[in-house]
């Protein structure tokens, strides 16, 4: 049974920092992993898609890695924002499942002015 | 990508009472799914919906609870039925888009049964 966690659960930092949340997956049969960030009360807005067979992926200042051998991706965020204040998921698309997400419980990100 | 409506946003319902909330997309899709999110936890799929075939439902969920209709492939509906303070949560629709199965998220439906 895939199994999905993020570490950390919370982090707060100041403006300007460079930060990385970290994922962790049991089962290396995937067929994509992406990372969604999560407004409080809203719902999701997808930032990356990484493919099973990708490494890495990027958009604007946000980059993340994927190693299926050890079960970990990344997302890194460079110059961090008080805007980028929200809850990280990461979520694991099953292979042979259609796709079907098993998700994280989520890093919440507080970036202070 | 996709843009996901859903109604409604929120709600205050009754113990016993039933909701249905709907889920419209702005294209076609083939599948979609239905997400529940318990206050403070992450996301738990409920089942998935293909247009033209009886909705999948996962582990700890039945179609007595969850009844879901897909009557075309732009719109579907999640009811929540004789509803309990335990169904209090936001229940969140999704559609898959293209050949890498990328999932986009309508903004939710927050419900807090009293």
């Amino acid at each position: 049974k895939q199994e999905v966690t993020q570490i950390p659960a919370a982090l707060s930092v100041p403006e300007g920092e460079n930060l990385v949340l970290n994922c962790s997956f049991t089962d290396s049969a995937i067929y994509n992993l992406q990372w969604f960030r999560q407004d409080p009360g809203k719902g999701l807005t997808s930032l990356l898609l990484i493919q099973s067979s990708q490494r890495e992926q990027t958009s604007g200042r946000l980059n993340a890695s994927l190693d299926k051998s050890s079960g970990r991706s990344t997302l890194y965020i460079a110059a961090s924002q008080p805007g980028d204040s929200a809850t990280y998921l990461c979520a694991v698309g099953l292979y042979n499942q259609g796709g079907k997400l098993i998700f994280g419980q989520g890093t919440e990100l507080s970036v202070k002015p | 990508s996709a843009v996901i409506s859903q109604k409604p946003s929120r709600d205050i319902c009754q113990r016993g009472t039933s909701l249905t909330i709907q889920c419209q997309v702005d294209s076609q899709v083939t599948m979609m799914f239905w997400y529940r999110q318990q206050p403070g936890q992450s996301l738990t799929l409920i089942a998935t919906a293909n247009q033209g075939s009886e909705a999948t439902y996962e582990s700890g969920f039945v179609i007595d609870k969850f009844p879901i209709s897909r009557p075309n492939l732009t719109f579907s509906t999640l009811t929540v039925s004789n509803m309990s303070p335990e169904d209090s949560s936001i229940y969140l629709c999704s559609v898959r888009v293209g050949q890498y199965y990328e999932q986009y998220f309508g903004p939710g439906t927050r419900l807090t049964v009293t």
